[in-house]
C-alpha cells in the first residue's frame, strides 16, 4: 500500500517558538493532503485541506496564521505551528489522498502522527 | 447532533465473541463510507470500505444502509489484536467538495 511519512515523530518545546512537520508521500504523489488534529480520547478533526500549489483550506475555528501549511510539491506538505502554546500540545496526523490502482476511491493514507508537547 | 454518532463504547468482549458495532451519518450526500483501525498512539489504518452491497474481509462483515444512513461493522471470533479504536469515518457531501468526518470512535477490548 501507500506510505506516508511524518517528521518528526515526536517533539517537545518552550512555549512561543514554532515547530515545523512534514508529511510526504513516498511512493506516490498527492495532489490533496489532509492535516488532522486529535487530543486525547477524542476523535480526529479535520484543520485543513492542502493542495499542491495552492493555498490550504482551513476549517471553521482553524487559525491559519498560526498554522501555517504549505504544500510545494506532489509529494511533501508543511505544517507549521506559530508561536505554541500548551494548549496546542497535541497529536497531528496528516494523510494524503491517492488515486491509485490499489486504493478505494476516496481513501486516505495516514501518516504516523507527530506527538507535540508544548512547555 | 454529530455529523456521524458512534456507540460510545467501551466494548469488553472475551475472545471468540462476535461484536458489532454502529453508526449513523446525517448528511444524505456523503458518498464513501469507510471503517478505520486505530491503535493506541498510532495512526488510523483503513480496515474496509463499506459497500451498499456490504462486503466481508475474512471476520469483518460491513453493511452500509443508505436510506437509514446508517453504517455497521461486525467482527466474528474476536481475538486478542482485535482490540482497538474503531473509527467510522464519512467522505463528500452536498457541498460538491471532498470532506472526511470521523466518527469518535468506539473502543474494544477483547480479553483471554
Amino acid at each position: 500500500g501507500a506510505v506516508v511519512s511524518q517528521h518528526p515523530s515526536w517533539v517537545i518545546c518552550k512555549s512561543g517558538t514554532s515547530v515545523k512537520i512534514e508529511c510526504r508521500s513516498l511512493d506516490f504523489q498527492a495532489t490533496t493532503m489532509f492535516w488532522y488534529r486529535q487530543f486525547p480520547k477524542q476523535s480526529l478533526m479535520l484543520m485543513a485541506t492542502s493542495n499542491e500549489g495552492s493555498k490550504a483550506t482551513y476549517e471553521q475555528g482553524v487559525e491559519k496564521d498560526k498554522f501555517l501549511i504549505n504544500h510545494a510539491s506532489l509529494t511533501l506538505s508543511t505544517l507549521t505551528v506559530t508561536s505554541a502554546h500548551p494548549e496546542d500540545s497535541s497529536f497531528y496526523i496528516c494523510s494524503a489522498r491517492a488515486l491509485l490502482a490499489f486504493s478505494s476511491y476516496n481513501e486516505q493514507f495516514f501518516g504516523p502522527g507527530t506527538r507535540l508537547t508544548v512547555l | 447532533r454529530k455529523e456521524v454518532e458512534q456507540d460510545p463504547g467501551p466494548f469488553n468482549v472475551p475472545e471468540g465473541a462476535t461484536v458489532a458495532f454502529n453508526c449513523t451519518y446525517s448528511n444524505s450526500a456523503s458518498q464513501s463510507f469507510f471503517w478505520y483501525r486505530q491503535d493506541c498512539r498510532k495512526e488510523p489504518k483503513l480496515l474496509m470500505s463499506v459497500y451498499s452491497s456490504g462486503n466481508e474481509d475474512g471476520r469483518f462483515t460491513a453493511q452500509l444502509n443508505r436510506a437509514s444512513q446508517y453504517i455497521s461493522l461486525l467482527i466474528r471470533d474476536s481475538k486478542l489484536s482485535d482490540s482497538a479504536t474503531y473509527l467510522c469515518v464519512v467522505n463528500g457531501g452536498d457541498t460538491g467538495g471532498f470532506k472526511t468526518i470521523f466518527g469518535a470512535g468506539t473502543r474494544l477490548f477483547v480479553k483471554a
